[in-house]
């Protein structure tokens, strides 16, 4: 069984841009979270999708955003970027709450 | 607020040794536990997980412990082996629909 897919690995941007951040969950799973890692602040709960749905938002500010289609597939985007979302972007699917999450290896994204 | 968190940040240990990593939780409603293992340059991998109405559960080599009286999880690895060096992160789910994750133990096993 495939694991969590995340494209891209690497991502340089400016600041100022936007950018989208893809992830394919495990076959079968519906629920998928994204969190933000970065040294200063560790693991930190972007959002979480169910069935195309947000059923919770982390304390991010407007500019993060993201969705899930049909297939489970979900993309985040960032607004207006700032230097300080540099960071690891990692995604995880899941059957649902209270079941184990499985993560992706990340997408790096370095604001220049 | 909500909050997980690590009574050491690094732990070191001699190869073959058994390590305990502690985690401390602060929310009484959590009724899920999970480790995690992050190897650099990769996503969290899980190891183990525990639910409310349990003390203990073992895995291959892990053990985890929940006291819900002192709000405590610990993780135990038997037989500390060089591929067990890692940063491991306990988490919690207490309610909703997010998991929150502990600031992380760095473990290093000295050959």
């Amino acid at each position: 069984k495939a694991g969590v897919t995340q494209t891209p690995r690497y991502l340089i941007k400016t600041r100022g841009q936007q950018v989208t951040l893809s992830c394919s969950p495990i076959s079968g799973h519906r629920s998928v979270s994204w969190y933000q890692q970065t040294p200063g602040q560790g693991l930190q709960f972007l959002f979480e999708y169910f069935s195309e749905t947000q059923r919770n938002k982390g304390n991010f500010p407007g500019r993060f955003s993201g969705r899930q289609f049909s297939n489970s597939r979900s993309e985040m985007n960032v607004s207006t970027l700032e230097l300080g979302d540099s960071a690891l972007y990692l995604c995880a699917s899941s059957l649902d709450r209270s079941q184990p999450q499985h993560f992706g290896d990340g997408t790096r994204l370095s604001i220049l | 607020g909500e909050s997980v968190g690590l009574h050491l940040p690094t732990l070191s240990v001699q190869e073959g040794d058994n390590s305990i990593i502690n985690c401390a939780y602060s929310n009484s409603a959590s009724d899920y536990f999970i480790w995690y293992k992050q190897e650099s340059g990769k996503g969290p991998q899980f190891i183990i997980d525990i639910r409310s109405n349990m003390d203990k559960r073992q895995g291959q080599r892990v053990t985890v412990l929940l006291n819900k009286t002192v709000k405590h999880l610990s993780l135990q690895i038997a037989a500390t082996q060089p591929g067990d060096s890692a940063v491991y992160f306990c988490a919690e789910n207490g309610g909703g629909f997010k998991t929150i994750f502990g600031a992380g133990t760095r473990l290093f096993v000295k050959a």
